[in-house]
């Protein structure tokens, strides 16, 4: 009964290719997102999507592409794979809300480690 | 602007207790996170502040904030073993699009027999 989840956990590759990392949750929320951790432990989040739909994007690179195929699923696919994409990719979720006074708390998966040769 | 900043490395010993600091900048920010981060896994969430309030107890950890400041930090009383991780604060910034979390860059905190 994990909250949010991802596959693969790790994820080997060369440079070039086309990978694409899931996540899901089953919290029922509205929100996910999706965060870059580097070799120094840096988390910068990347984007995020609310019922479907694209809200935040932070001058990610376009060969990332998020997909969000409902709105329990966030899928992550990178084009063109470069040494620099190495890092933990995690997903996360939240209720979502614009109020002020929300939590809105988010949920992190467990973690991709990306490992580009 | 969005800063948040913490110190990299902190050690005690076991039964001590630990004091993680973070600074952040943005005055808007509504709430401040707690996460846990243990080797190789997620990042854990372990207590969070509305920025009205100067002080938060959940059993072991207390969480101040001085918002005059811009400081916040966490208490670990009686710290174990099992606390050894990177500790990471984070304010939830509101922008037009939506919520985000802005992090800092964490605090590994060692936790000695």
């Amino acid at each position: 009964d994990t909250a949010v989840s991802q596959t693969p956990k790790y994820l080997v590759t060369q440079m070039g290719n086309d990978k694409s990392i899931k996540c899901e949750q089953n919290l029922g929320h509205d929100t996910m997102y999706w965060y870059k951790q580097d070799s120094k432990k840096f988390l910068k989040i990347m984007f995020s999507y609310n019922n479907k739909e694209l809200i935040i994007n932070e001058t990610v690179p376009n060969r990332f592409s998020p997909k969000s195929p409902d709105k329990a699923h966030l899928n992550l696919h990178i084009n063109s794979l470069e040494l620099g994409d190495s890092a933990v990719y995690f997903c996360a979720s939240s209720q979502g809300g614009r109020r002020w006074e929300s939590t809105d708390t988010q949920y992190f998966g467990p973690g991709t480690r990306l490992t580009v040769l | 602007g969005e800063d948040v900043e913490q110190s990299l490395f902190l050690s005690v010993r076991e039964g001590d207790s630990s004091v993680i600091n973070c600074t952040y900048t943005d005055s808007s920010s509504t709430y401040l996170y707690w996460y846990k981060q243990e080797p190789g896994a997620g990042l854990q969430l372990l207590t969070y502040i509305f920025s009205n309030m100067d002080m938060k107890q959940d059993q072991r950890l207390t969480v101040l904030l001085n918002k005059k400041d811009k400081h916040l930090s966490l208490r670990i009383a009686d710290t174990q073993t099992g606390d050894s991780a990177i500790y990471f604060c984070a304010e939830k910034v509101m922008e037009a699009a939506g919520n985000k979390l802005t992090f800092g860059g964490g605090t590994r905190v060692l936790v000695k027999p």
